[in-house]
C-alpha cells in the first residue's frame, strides 16, 4: 500500500526539541521530493520545510529556519524534522507529504508545546 | 515572501456550481495548487498545474487562472464536496511554499 506514516509527536515543555519521523512505504521514496506541512489546532495549512530527493536542498519557512532540519534517509524510506527550541506557536498536527505537488499525505502526528 | 487571500466561506445550492478564489501577487508567475480537506483528515490534492486533476478526482473539479487570481470551480456540487478548501503557489523565491488561509464550502 501507497502511504506514509508520521510518528514523534508528543506534549513537551518551550524550548524542548522533537524530531519527527515520517515512514514511507508502497513508492519509490528516493524519486520524490518530500515536505512537512503543519495545522495548528483550528487553524489553516502552513508549509514548513522542504527537501530534494537526494537531500542536498532544504528549504524552510521562515519561523522554524535556524531551529529545525529537515532530513531524509533514503535506504530506510524515510523522512524527518527536527525541531529546536519549540515555541507554544509550533503546536500543530505535522504533516509529511510527498512530491511537488504533495499528492500524498500522511495522517499527521500532533505536537504539543506547553508548559 | 507572499500572501494569498480566499474568502472564509462560501456556500452553494446542491447541484450548482460554486466558485472559489484565491488572490496573490505570486499567482502571476506560478499556477495555483488546490487541497480539499474535511474534518479530522489529511487535506487531499484536487488540482495542480494549469488544470490537472490527480486520479480519482471528479471532473467536476477544474481550475483556472487570470492575472494575479485563481479560481477552483466545482461544477454540480455534491454533498460530499462540503469541506475546506486551500490554495497555494510558490512564492517569488520558487523554493518556498505559500498557502491561502481557506474557504469553508457548504453545500446547501
Amino acid at each position: 500500500e501507497v502511504q506514509l506514516v508520521e510518528s514523534g509527536g508528543g506534549l513537551v515543555q518551550p524550548g524542548e526539541s522533537l524530531r519527527l519521523s515520517c515512514a514511507a512505504s508502497g513508492f519509490t521514496f528516493i524519486n520524490y521530493y518530500m515536505s512537512w506541512v503543519r495545522q495548528a489546532p483550528g487553524k489553516g495549512l502552513e508549509w514548513v520545510a522542504s527537501i530534494k530527493q537526494d537531500g542536498g536542498e532544504k528549504y524552510y519557512v521562515d519561523s522554524v529556519k535556524g531551529r529545525s532540519n529537515i532530513s531524509r534517509d533514503n535506504a530506510r524510506n524515510s523522512l524527518y524534522l527536527q525541531m529546536n527550541s519549540l515555541r507554544v506557536e509550533d503546536t500543530a498536527v505535522y504533516y509529511c507529504a510527498r512530491g511537488f505537488y504533495w499528492s500524498l499525505w500522511g495522517q499527521g502526528t500532533l505536537v504539543t508545546v506547553s508548559s | 515572501s507572499s500572501e494569498l487571500t480566499q474568502d472564509p466561506g462560501v456556500s452553494v445550492a446542491l447541484g450548482q456550481t460554486v466558485r472559489v478564489t484565491c488572490q496573490g501577487d505570486s499567482l502571476r508567475s506560478y499556477y495555483a495548487t488546490w487541497y480539499q480537506q474535511k474534518p479530522g483528515q489529511a487535506p487531499l490534492l484536487v488540482i495542480y498545474g494549469k488544470n490537472t486533476r490527480p486520479s480519482g478526482i471528479p471532473d467536476r473539479f477544474s481550475g483556472s487562472s487570470s492575472g494575479n487570481t485563481a479560481s477552483l470551480t466545482i461544477t454540480g456540487a455534491q454533498a460530499e464536496d462540503e469541506a475546506d478548501y486551500y490554495c497555494s503557489s510558490r512564492d517569488s523565491s520558487g523554493d518556498h511554499v505559500v498557502f491561502g488561509g481557506g474557504t469553508k464550502l457548504t453545500v446547501l
